[in-house]
């Protein structure tokens, strides 16, 4: 079967940075992706990737390996407004749907 | 653009009775999908239309759900006899591509 694994929050100060581990499995991985969801709103996406290594998109950086089942979301340059929580979803070659994660709560303090 | 569009915003219905969710996806976007999130169970994926056919509904309890996409300009998740289980935000999204959703701001279900 499926899943999707996160870690429940993550703290961290204004100016550094955050990274969101994820771990998955799945039978026929066909793509990650990471969503942000901010309390009360609907999930905005960040980024995908399906081939091994970093991603690097400025703010957000991605990586991973699909070898172990792994990726992170690496936030730079913490801002006060990043505080939210980050969601891992998953696609598989026999499903068109997302298999999410639970999300990370990320609390950036000054 | 104004993005994925969901009524109503809130729905209050008494054990038993009948629901029916919205959803007007972004113009031209040929997949909709419909998810369900709580906090306990998360995101989870009930069903996909793409050029408004049903294509996967794995995710759907196979009782008292039912989704319909009539026209590419609106979807509705029916839920028939509603019990406080089904409780949760129902989130719509649509897609042009494989790999990037935009989710509409969802329906916050409450069943008493």
């Amino acid at each position: 079967g499926q899943g999707v694994e996160q870690p429940d929050n993550l703290m961290s100060v204004e100016g550094t940075f955050a990274r969101v581990n994820c771990t998955y499995s799945t039978s026929g991985f066909n793509g990650l992706s990471w969503y942000q969801q901010r309390e009360g709103h609907a999930p905005v996406f960040l980024s995908y990737v399906v081939l091994d290594g970093l991603k690097d998109s400025g703010h957000f950086s991605t990586f991973l390996s699909r070898s172990n089942g792994y990726s992170y979301l690496l936030l730079t340059e913490l801002q006060i407004k990043d505080s939210a929580s980050y969601l891992c979803a998953v696609r598989d070659q026999s499903a068109q749907g997302l298999t999410f994660g639970l999300g990370t709560r990320v609390s950036v303090f000054p | 653009n104004a993005g994925v569009i969901q009524t109503p915003r809130h729905k209050v219905t008494g054990k038993g009775q009948e629901a029916t969710l919205w959803c007007e996806p972004i113009s031209g976007h040929s997949a909709v999908f419909w998810y369900r999130q709580t906090i306990v169970q998360g995101l989870e994926f009930l069903t996909y239309f793409r050029n408004q056919a049903p294509i996967d509904d794995s995710g759907m309890p196979k009782e008292r759900f039912s989704a319909q996409m009539p026209n590419q300009s609106h979807s509705t998740l029916k839920i028939q006899s509603t019990q406080p289980q089904d409780s949760a935000v129902y989130l719509c999204a649509s897609s042009s591509s494989s790999y990037e959703q935009y989710f509409g701001p969802g329906t916050r279900l409450t069943v008493l």
